[in-house]
Parts: C-alpha cells; sequence; structure tokens
C-alpha cells in the first residue's frame, strides 16, 4: 500500500461529463503534484503545488483545473476531456526540499468515451 | 538541455542471472538522482536516491551507484518478482525549487524461472 491514496481507482466519462480525481496525503509532505502517464511512457508532469499554491502549470489544456484544499489534498477538476485524454493519472508528494523523491500514489486509469 | 537516456529499453534474464540497467544524465547541475520501479497497472515505487558521484545505495537484491555522466542499478540474483519497469529520474538544479523531474523512457524488465 502506498501512503498517497488516490480516488477513483478508474473512471470512465463521456466527453460532456464533469468528473474529479481526488489524492490524499497525510506525510506532511508540502509539495503534491499531478502527472499524466500514457502506456510504455514515463509520467509527464502536469502541475506542481508548494506549500498549497501553484508553482507549475506545463501548459496544461483548461479542460483540467487544479484544485489544492489543504496540504493533505489535492484534487484534479475535469470537463470537456477528448479521447487522448485518456491515460493514467498518477499524483505524487514530496517533503518539498532540494532533492527529496516524489512517492506516487497507483493512480486513476482514466477511459473517455 | 537537460537529458536522461536509459538503456537497454527491455531486458529478459533468466532467475539468478545478474545484469546492470543503465541511466546515463545530461543535466546542469544535479540536484538528485532517482530510481522508481513500476509494476503494471501501479504507480512508481521510491527506491533511491543519489546525489554525488560514487555514491551507491542498496536494497536486497538491488543495489545504485552514481558517476558524474550515469546511474546504474544492479540487479544481482534476480527473482521472477523483480519483473518491473524501471524508472530513472533527475532533479536539476534549474528546477530545484519546484521539485520538477525529468524522467528517462524506462527499462522494462522480464526475469523468466
Amino acid at each position: 500500500d502506498t501512503e498517497v491514496t488516490q480516488t477513483p481507482k478508474h473512471l470512465v466519462m463521456g466527453m460532456t461529463n464533469k468528473k474529479s480525481l481526488k489524492c490524499e496525503q497525510h506525510m506532511g509532505h508540502r509539495a503534491m503534484y499531478w502527472y499524466k502517464q500514457k502506456a510504455k511512457k514515463p509520467p509527464e508532469l502536469m502541475f506542481v503545488y508548494s506549500y498549497e499554491k501553484l508553482s507549475i502549470n506545463e501548459s496544461v489544456p483548461s479542460r483540467f483545473s487544479p484544485e489544492c484544499p489543504n496540504s493533505s489534498l489535492l484534487n484534479l477538476h475535469l470537463h470537456a476531456l477528448q479521447p487522448e485524454d485518456s491515460a493514467l493519472y498518477l499524483c505524487a508528494s514530496s517533503p518539498g526540499g532540494v532533492g527529496t523523491p516524489q512517492h506516487f500514489g497507483d493512480g486513476t486509469r482514466l477511459s473517455i468515451l | 538541455e537537460d537529458q536522461v537516456t536509459q538503456s537497454p529499453e527491455a531486458l529478459r534474464l533468466q532467475e539468478g542471472e545478474s545484469s546492470s540497467l543503465n541511466c546515463s544524465y545530461t543535466v546542469s547541475g544535479l540536484r538528485g538522482l532517482f530510481w522508481y520501479r513500476q509494476d503494471p497497472g501501479k504507480g512508481p515505487e521510491f527506491l533511491f536516491t543519489l546525489y554525488s558521484a560514487g555514491e551507491e545505495k542498496e536494497k536486497e537484491r538491488l543495489k545504485a551507484t552514481l558517476t558524474k555522466k550515469e546511474s546504474f542499478l544492479h540487479i544481482t540474483a534476480p527473482k521472477p518478482e523483480d519483473s518491473a519497469t524501471y524508472l530513472c529520474a533527475v532533479q536539476a538544479r534549474a528546477s530545484s525549487n519546484t521539485g520538477k523531474l525529468i524522467f528517462g523512457q524506462g527499462t522494462t524488465l522480464q526475469v523468466k524461472p
């Protein structure tokens, strides 16, 4: 079991739906991340939150909207997604210092119909 | 440009046959090199952090080493349960305040009984 918990594990949605992915960590980490991973590829960074503030947006389309309600929670709101957005969405957290490792959850497998 | 290259892309071993995975990197100021293991349908599992040339870390059958240009993940007498994709990632000086990682493409290891 990982210390970063993601829900749901699987999600199927239509292109007109609105849904949210949730990530939770209780390790006291101050940095949290969203990644997108396609099959047989490494994770691609989407967003970074540091001390609950958005510090990196890797030119992600606005149909993905991140939110960090508090230091333990990270959400990713989804709206009007495209079939090419189908992927494994990973959340990670780290203590936030230079050179500290990121710890990943097991992801949400997202399928867009 | 900061870059990470892993080789080989895929590796098949017999149980007990030791080998090494390579991670070559070109970064302006290494702040940390990370090894992860990823099983199908799961998130990456953190294995090791290396910070400076000459450093070594060990965990069970795995040993990670670091030089100024590359890192090796040595697998001694592997077992079928070591089968997974191994990812190498670096944090460079330019992105140390955000924690952004640069990932290699991964090496998929299959260990046959």
